[in-house]
Protein backbone atom coordinates (compact mmCIF):
# COMPACT_ATOMS: atom_id res chain seq x y z
CA UNK A 1 0.00 0.00 0.00
CA UNK A 2 1.07 3.55 -0.78
CA UNK A 3 1.69 5.79 2.34
CA UNK A 4 4.00 8.16 4.14
CA UNK A 5 4.89 7.56 7.80
CA UNK A 6 6.27 10.64 9.64
CA UNK A 7 7.50 8.74 12.63
CA UNK A 8 7.67 12.11 14.93
CA UNK A 9 4.80 13.41 15.83
CA UNK A 10 5.93 16.60 18.18
CA UNK A 11 9.34 17.81 18.00
CA UNK A 12 10.86 20.30 20.29
CA UNK A 13 14.20 22.48 19.04
CA UNK A 14 15.93 25.09 20.62
CA UNK A 15 16.71 28.26 18.45
CA UNK A 16 19.55 27.81 16.83
CA UNK A 17 20.15 24.25 17.13
CA UNK A 18 19.68 21.66 14.03
CA UNK A 19 16.53 19.93 13.14
CA UNK A 20 16.11 17.15 11.14
CA UNK A 21 12.10 16.02 10.77
CA UNK A 22 12.21 11.91 9.32
CA UNK A 23 9.88 11.04 6.54
CA UNK A 24 9.59 7.22 5.30
CA UNK A 25 7.43 6.30 2.20
CA UNK A 26 5.97 3.50 0.66
CA UNK A 27 5.22 4.03 -3.22
CA UNK A 28 5.16 1.17 -6.35
CA UNK A 29 6.22 3.92 -8.84
CA UNK A 30 9.05 6.19 -9.21
CA UNK A 31 7.95 8.39 -5.98
CA UNK A 32 8.26 12.02 -6.14
CA UNK A 33 8.39 13.79 -2.73
CA UNK A 34 7.45 16.93 -1.62
CA UNK A 35 7.58 18.80 2.20
CA UNK A 36 4.96 21.26 2.90
CA UNK A 37 4.76 23.55 6.23
CA UNK A 38 1.78 24.86 7.55
CA UNK A 39 0.99 27.56 9.89
CA UNK A 40 -2.08 27.29 12.33
CA UNK A 41 -5.16 28.03 10.10
CA UNK A 42 -3.41 28.42 7.28
CA UNK A 43 -3.07 26.32 3.99
CA UNK A 44 0.42 24.46 2.66
CA UNK A 45 3.38 26.05 1.22
CA UNK A 46 5.56 23.75 -0.59
CA UNK A 47 9.12 24.00 0.82
CA UNK A 48 11.14 21.50 -1.46
CA UNK A 49 10.53 18.98 -3.75
CA UNK A 50 12.41 15.81 -5.06
CA UNK A 51 11.74 14.59 -9.03
CA UNK A 52 15.19 13.07 -10.04
CA UNK A 53 18.58 14.17 -10.27
CA UNK A 54 20.87 15.22 -6.92
CA UNK A 55 19.56 13.02 -3.80
CA UNK A 56 20.02 16.85 -2.00
CA UNK A 57 17.46 19.52 -2.61
CA UNK A 58 17.33 22.64 -1.13
CA UNK A 59 14.64 24.14 -0.82
CA UNK A 60 12.94 27.89 0.79
CA UNK A 61 13.89 29.24 4.04
CA UNK A 62 17.06 27.48 4.05
CA UNK A 63 15.62 23.98 4.17
CA UNK A 64 17.24 21.06 2.40
CA UNK A 65 16.24 17.46 2.27
CA UNK A 66 18.04 14.31 1.12
CA UNK A 67 16.23 11.20 -1.02
CA UNK A 68 17.61 8.11 0.14
CA UNK A 69 16.35 5.71 -1.74
CA UNK A 70 17.54 2.07 -0.06
CA UNK A 71 16.25 3.56 2.95
CA UNK A 72 12.86 4.98 1.37
CA UNK A 73 13.15 7.90 3.46
CA UNK A 74 13.49 11.69 2.24
CA UNK A 75 14.15 13.29 5.59
CA UNK A 76 14.07 17.31 5.91
CA UNK A 77 17.46 19.51 7.80
CA UNK A 78 17.60 22.70 8.32
CA UNK A 79 21.07 24.10 10.31
CA UNK A 80 20.12 26.78 12.46
CA UNK A 81 16.41 26.81 13.63
CA UNK A 82 14.48 29.85 13.78
CA UNK A 83 11.31 30.38 16.30
CA UNK A 84 9.77 31.65 12.81
CA UNK A 85 10.26 27.69 11.80
CA UNK A 86 7.64 26.45 14.84
CA UNK A 87 4.88 25.60 12.17
CA UNK A 88 3.21 21.82 10.99
CA UNK A 89 5.43 19.96 8.43
CA UNK A 90 4.15 17.54 6.26
CA UNK A 91 5.51 14.86 3.62
CA UNK A 92 3.82 13.95 0.70
CA UNK A 93 4.93 11.89 -2.25
CA UNK A 94 3.59 11.32 -5.52
CA UNK A 95 3.81 10.01 -9.07
CA UNK A 96 5.22 12.06 -11.60
CA UNK A 97 2.04 12.99 -13.03
CA UNK A 98 1.73 16.67 -12.42
CA UNK A 99 -1.55 16.95 -10.67
CA UNK A 100 -1.59 13.28 -9.53
CA UNK A 101 -3.07 12.56 -5.98
CA UNK A 102 -0.71 13.11 -3.09
CA UNK A 103 -0.27 10.94 -0.53
CA UNK A 104 0.22 13.35 2.93
CA UNK A 105 1.68 11.86 6.69
CA UNK A 106 0.15 12.59 9.52
CA UNK A 107 2.53 15.51 10.47
CA UNK A 108 5.32 16.87 12.70
CA UNK A 109 4.77 19.67 15.06
CA UNK A 110 7.92 21.62 15.60
CA UNK A 111 8.14 23.67 18.47
CA UNK A 112 11.26 26.42 19.13
CA UNK A 113 12.16 27.02 21.90
CA UNK A 114 14.24 30.24 23.05
CA UNK B 1 0.36 36.64 -9.67
CA UNK B 2 -2.27 35.18 -7.55
CA UNK B 3 -2.22 31.57 -6.49
CA UNK B 4 -4.87 29.45 -5.38
CA UNK B 5 -7.84 31.22 -3.67
CA UNK B 6 -10.85 29.57 -1.95
CA UNK B 7 -14.14 30.71 -0.56
CA UNK B 8 -15.16 31.30 1.69
CA UNK B 9 -12.79 30.59 4.57
CA UNK B 10 -15.08 29.73 7.15
CA UNK B 11 -18.33 28.63 7.09
CA UNK B 12 -20.70 26.73 9.73
CA UNK B 13 -23.60 24.62 8.74
CA UNK B 14 -25.71 23.02 10.70
CA UNK B 15 -25.96 18.25 10.32
CA UNK B 16 -27.99 17.45 7.34
CA UNK B 17 -27.37 20.27 4.87
CA UNK B 18 -25.66 21.13 1.97
CA UNK B 19 -22.08 23.20 1.32
CA UNK B 20 -20.82 24.36 -2.15
CA UNK B 21 -16.88 25.72 -1.41
CA UNK B 22 -15.10 27.49 -4.35
CA UNK B 23 -11.59 27.39 -5.56
CA UNK B 24 -9.60 29.40 -8.89
CA UNK B 25 -6.01 27.71 -9.44
CA UNK B 26 -2.84 29.26 -10.15
CA UNK B 27 -2.67 31.17 -12.85
CA UNK B 28 -1.52 28.45 -15.85
CA UNK B 29 -2.98 25.55 -13.75
CA UNK B 30 -5.24 23.75 -15.36
CA UNK B 31 -5.91 20.66 -12.75
CA UNK B 32 -7.52 20.92 -9.45
CA UNK B 33 -7.18 18.85 -6.79
CA UNK B 34 -9.49 19.10 -3.16
CA UNK B 35 -8.63 17.84 -0.24
CA UNK B 36 -9.60 17.30 3.38
CA UNK B 37 -7.53 17.74 6.27
CA UNK B 38 -9.26 16.63 9.53
CA UNK B 39 -7.58 18.37 12.80
CA UNK B 40 -4.49 16.80 13.96
CA UNK B 41 -4.21 15.22 10.46
CA UNK B 42 -2.66 15.42 7.19
CA UNK B 43 -4.82 16.09 3.93
CA UNK B 44 -6.53 13.53 2.34
CA UNK B 45 -7.42 13.35 -1.26
CA UNK B 46 -11.20 13.76 -2.08
CA UNK B 47 -10.81 14.32 -6.20
CA UNK B 48 -9.13 15.63 -8.90
CA UNK B 49 -10.47 17.63 -11.76
CA UNK B 50 -8.85 17.92 -14.98
CA UNK B 51 -10.69 19.29 -18.31
CA UNK B 52 -13.65 19.70 -16.29
CA UNK B 53 -14.13 15.87 -15.25
CA UNK B 54 -13.39 13.90 -12.34
CA UNK B 55 -10.08 11.93 -13.32
CA UNK B 56 -8.80 10.33 -9.97
CA UNK B 57 -11.24 9.72 -6.82
CA UNK B 58 -10.00 9.06 -3.13
CA UNK B 59 -12.11 6.91 -1.20
CA UNK B 60 -14.78 9.34 -0.14
CA UNK B 61 -18.34 8.46 -0.18
CA UNK B 62 -20.81 10.30 -3.22
CA UNK B 63 -22.01 12.40 -0.78
CA UNK B 64 -18.93 14.57 -2.07
CA UNK B 65 -19.08 15.68 -5.50
CA UNK B 66 -17.68 18.31 -7.42
CA UNK B 67 -17.68 20.27 -11.39
CA UNK B 68 -14.36 22.43 -13.00
CA UNK B 69 -15.63 24.63 -15.18
CA UNK B 70 -14.28 26.34 -18.60
CA UNK B 71 -11.61 28.40 -16.70
CA UNK B 72 -10.58 25.80 -14.73
CA UNK B 73 -12.02 27.26 -11.53
CA UNK B 74 -13.53 24.03 -9.54
CA UNK B 75 -16.69 23.88 -6.79
CA UNK B 76 -16.55 21.40 -3.81
CA UNK B 77 -19.80 20.11 -2.92
CA UNK B 78 -20.90 18.28 0.32
CA UNK B 79 -25.08 16.58 0.81
CA UNK B 80 -25.86 15.60 3.80
CA UNK B 81 -23.02 16.95 6.07
CA UNK B 82 -22.16 14.89 9.45
CA UNK B 83 -20.46 16.59 12.40
CA UNK B 84 -17.19 13.75 10.96
CA UNK B 85 -16.91 16.37 7.92
CA UNK B 86 -15.89 19.10 9.68
CA UNK B 87 -12.54 19.85 8.45
CA UNK B 88 -9.95 22.42 6.37
CA UNK B 89 -10.92 21.79 2.86
CA UNK B 90 -8.28 22.60 0.91
CA UNK B 91 -7.95 23.00 -2.87
CA UNK B 92 -4.85 22.87 -4.69
CA UNK B 93 -3.92 23.07 -8.56
CA UNK B 94 -1.07 22.13 -10.74
CA UNK B 95 -0.25 21.87 -14.73
CA UNK B 96 -1.43 18.85 -15.88
CA UNK B 97 -0.47 18.52 -19.62
CA UNK B 98 2.29 17.28 -21.46
CA UNK B 99 4.00 20.82 -21.39
CA UNK B 100 4.56 20.26 -17.46
CA UNK B 101 7.22 22.20 -15.88
CA UNK B 102 8.92 19.46 -14.29
CA UNK B 103 10.11 20.42 -10.55
CA UNK B 104 6.36 22.03 -10.80
CA UNK B 105 4.53 20.59 -7.87
CA UNK B 106 1.15 21.41 -6.43
CA UNK B 107 0.49 24.78 -5.26
CA UNK B 108 -2.49 24.90 -2.53
CA UNK B 109 -5.09 27.61 -1.48
CA UNK B 110 -5.57 28.61 2.70
CA UNK B 111 -8.28 26.59 2.77
CA UNK B 112 -12.18 26.30 3.67
CA UNK B 113 -12.62 25.69 7.42
CA UNK B 114 -16.02 24.16 7.51
CA UNK B 115 -17.63 23.04 10.80
CA UNK B 116 -21.16 21.33 11.13
CA UNK B 117 -23.15 21.31 14.35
Amino acid sequence: AQSVTQPDIHITVSEGASLELRCNYSYGATPYLFWYVQSPGQGLQLLLKYFSGDTLVQGIKGFEAEFKRSQSSFNLRKPSVHWSDAAEYFCAVGAYQAGTALIFGKGTTLSVSS
Amino acid sequence: DAGVTQSPTHLIKTRGQQVTLRCSPKSGHDTVSWYQQALGQGPQFIFQYYEEEERQRGNFPDRFSGHQFPNYSSELNVNALLLGDSALYLCASSPFTKTVRVGEGAFFGQGTRLTVV
